[in-house]
């Protein structure tokens, strides 16, 4: 199957710090890609729909200040969180779609364990 | 919007037995039925997926069934293997590249 990575893989900051995280798409041109956030043991909520060249589409209840999401290339989506604070820390996983799969198969990066302390 | 239900949240199996995970979904309009495995700490991987125009599909020992009318969909795994064991996730979307709604996910653990 197609290929995300995710940069970086973990973490660490300090309150009030900005944090940038890259998702790639390395074998396939990604028009769509999706931020998720997800807490231990839980589910994967959907943040936002990035694509490529527009702005990005947030979910309800998702501040567009605060998780800043670029999509400049139709290989690379970026989210940054600005002015981290502790209740951001969680594990960050962004999604591609593939339309070479059909045009609904979604491929996860490896995710990004933030922790803001 | 959709909302996407799943049980059960826990499940334990013996080597060999099968394991079912059954979703429910609201939105009549989904289309597209994807189902994901996740490891511990790792990304969910798209084990098999389901379209509305089609009753059932398999894939060696996994199986995914839909039954529109009722609004649910079902994962079915045979002969389970300790390596089968991971969070499992089911979704839905209305198809045409449109986002997915997950399921809470279900903790399959398959015993020696």
């Amino acid at each position: 199957g197609a290929v995300v990575s995710q940069h970086p893989s973990r973490v660490i900051c300090k309150s009030g710090t900005s944090v940038k995280i890259e998702c790639r798409s390395l074998d396939f041109q990604a028009t769509t890609m999706f931020w998720y956030r997800q807490f231990p043991k839980k589910s994967l909520m959907l943040m936002a729909t990035s694509n490529e060249g527009s702005k990005a589409t947030y979910e309800q209840g998702v501040e567009k200040d605060k998780f800043l999401i670029n999509h400049a290339s139709l290989t690379l989506s970026t989210l940054t969180v600005t002015s981290a604070h502790p209740e951001d820390s969680s594990f960050y996983i962004c999604s591609a779609r593939d339309h070479g799969s059909g045009p609904d198969t979604q491929y996860f990066g490896p995710g990004t364990r933030l922790t803001v302390l | 919007g959709e909302n996407v239900e799943q049980h059960p949240s826990t499940l334990s199996v013996q080597e060999g037995d099968s394991a079912v995970i059954k979703c429910t979904y609201s939105d009549s309009a989904s289309n597209y039925f994807p189902w994901y495995k996740q490891e511990l700490g790792k990304r969910p991987q798209l084990i098999i997926d389901i379209r509305s125009n089609v009753g059932e599909k398999k894939d060696q020992r996994i199986a995914v069934t839909l039954n529109k009318t009722a609004k649910h969909f079902s994962l079915h795994i045979t002969e389970t293997q300790p390596e089968d064991s991971a969070v499992y996730f089911c979704a839905a979307s209305m198809g045409g590249g449109n986002k997915l709604t997950f399921g809470t996910g279900t903790q399959l653990k398959v015993e020696l």
